[in-house]
């Protein structure tokens, strides 16, 4: 079966414009996650969703990012006023539950300009 | 607090030789579940293992295998007769409940 896309792959912006980051979990998967992979951060963990809802929002850098997922699926991360700061890969993950084994997508490398 | 330390940056070996990737964890809590993820040179992460906290058999599939033992806190990673497609970085991973606490990351090069 198809596993969790992403899209963007690549994202290219300019400082202070806003970014969207969109992700498709696995089908029926529940559990959706995101997680930033920066060099000097490593893997860092954003947020995540049980069904559309976010029990969990300590992992944002700052209000400049939120998140929200829609249908019990498809997930969206918003930076707004982007900084160069925010250049990483934003990983998205999935589980058919919490606490279940976490698949990934490919990633979107954003560079902030 | 979580942690994983992951203390081998890079290994590098020549093919069909074989390699061990250290993985020690803190935790406070008595349920957690270990993983162990590759990320290859495209980049995605994919899973490789979990383990609950509750199971200290060692596991083998096909050339990996993993060796946890609680008393030492370490969930150890064997790659034999490593190939060039082993090449990738390694990441170790904690979680008690829906958070993922990564390692730094190993990065195994194998030369042909």
């Amino acid at each position: 079966g198809a596993g969790v896309s992403q899209s963007p792959s690549n994202k290219v912006t300019e400082k202070g414009k806003d970014v969207e980051l969109r992700c498709d979990p696995i089908s029926g998967h529940t559990a959706l996650y995101w997680y930033r992979q920066s060099l000097g951060q490593g893997l860092e963990f954003l947020i995540y969703f049980q069904g559309n809802s976010a029990p969990d929002k300590s992992g944002l850098p700052s209000d400049r990012f939120s998140a929200e997922r829609t249908g019990g699926s498809v997930s969206t991360l918003t930076i707004q006023r982007t900084q160069q700061e925010d250049s990483a890969v934003y990983l998205c993950a999935s589980s058919l539950v919490v606490t279940d084994t976490q698949y990934f997508g490919p990633g979107t490398r954003l560079t902030v300009l | 607090a979580q942690k994983v330390t992951q203390a081998q940056t890079e290994i590098s070996v020549v093919e069909k030789e074989d390699v061990t990737l250290d993985c020690v964890y803190e935790t406070r809590d008595t349920t957690y579940y270990l993983f162990w993820y590759k990320q290859p040179p495209s980049g995605e992460l994919v899973f490789l293992i979990r383990r609950n906290s509750f199971d200290e058999q060692n596991e083998i599939s096909g050339r990996y295998s993993w060796n946890f033992q609680k008393s030492t806190s370490s969930f150890n990673f064997t790659i034999t007769a490593s190939q060039v497609v082993d090449s990738a970085v390694y990441f170790c991973a904690l979680s008690n409940d829906y958070k993922l606490s990564f390692g730094a990351g190993t990065t195994v090069t194998v030369r042909a």
